[in-house]
């Protein structure tokens, strides 16, 4: 079975640090993705990464970046952290391909104080 | 840009009940489709999906869905809900050659009373 895994659960930073979200597929998937999700607006896509040092931006990547320098970590940074990106944080790998779903893991609640 | 929606964003319904769960996109080209669902506390599951073939999928938990191209609809269906499953529920579609990316509906939050 797909195991990604998110380094926290639940996250408290303060505005203006740098923030870092890890995440760790175990599937050897080509695919990763990062979202944020919030009530009523759905996943809204951040950055995703088709292979390693490859990313691309989603709709949403203004204040953020992303790292693949493994195939199985994608990691999301805040590069100076702000009151509106306290949400919940959803990491997501697939196979290549076009019709493959996508296998989340459990999320990170970060909140910026 | 595509866009994905779903028109019931809470919807509560009594054990037994059926249920149908809206979802339009705005993509006129060849689009796969998917509804995941999320379970108090737990991660996003993929309940079904479609790609080509039959526009009836059945998918799991006795969920069904139906593709119908001519109104760019994707709605979830099932007969009998059970308390089980209260959940929020999200409808998904990617583009052919577009990377696997996904655009999510705004999701739709199901209540089963007991």
């Amino acid at each position: 079975d797909v195991k990604v895994t998110q380094s926290s659960r639940y996250l408290v930073k303060r505005t203006g640090e740098k923030v870092f979200l890890e995440c760790v597929q175990d599937m050897d998937h080509e695919n990763m993705f990062w979202y944020r999700q919030d009530p009523g607006l759905g996943l809204r896509l951040i950055y995703f990464s088709y292979d390693v040092k490859m990313k691309e931006k989603g709709d949403i990547p203004e204040g953020y970046s992303v790292s693949r320098e493994k195939k199985e970590r994608f990691s999301l940074i805040l590069e100076s952290a702000s009151t509106n990106q306290t949400s919940m944080y959803l990491c997501a790998s697939s196979l290549g391909g076009d019709n493959q779903p996508q296998h989340f893991g459990d999320g990170t609640r970060l909140s910026i104080l | 840009a595509q866009s994905v929606s779903q028109h019931n964003h809470h919807v509560i319904l009594s054990e037994a009940a059926s249920l149908e769960l809206g979802c339009n996109y705005s993509y006129g080209g060849t689009v796969n489709l998917f509804w995941y669902v999320q379970y108090p506390g737990q991660h996003l599951q993929l309940l079904l999906k479609y790609f080509s073939g039959d526009p009836l999928v059945k998918g799991i938990k006795g969920f069904e869905a139906e593709f119908i191209k001519s109104k760019f609809s994707f709605n979830l269906r099932k007969p009998s809900v059970q308390w089980s499953d209260t959940a929020e529920y999200f409808c998904a579609v990617s583009r052919n050659n577009a990377g696997n990316m996904l655009t999510f509906g705004g999701g739709t939050r199901l209540m089963v009373k007991p």
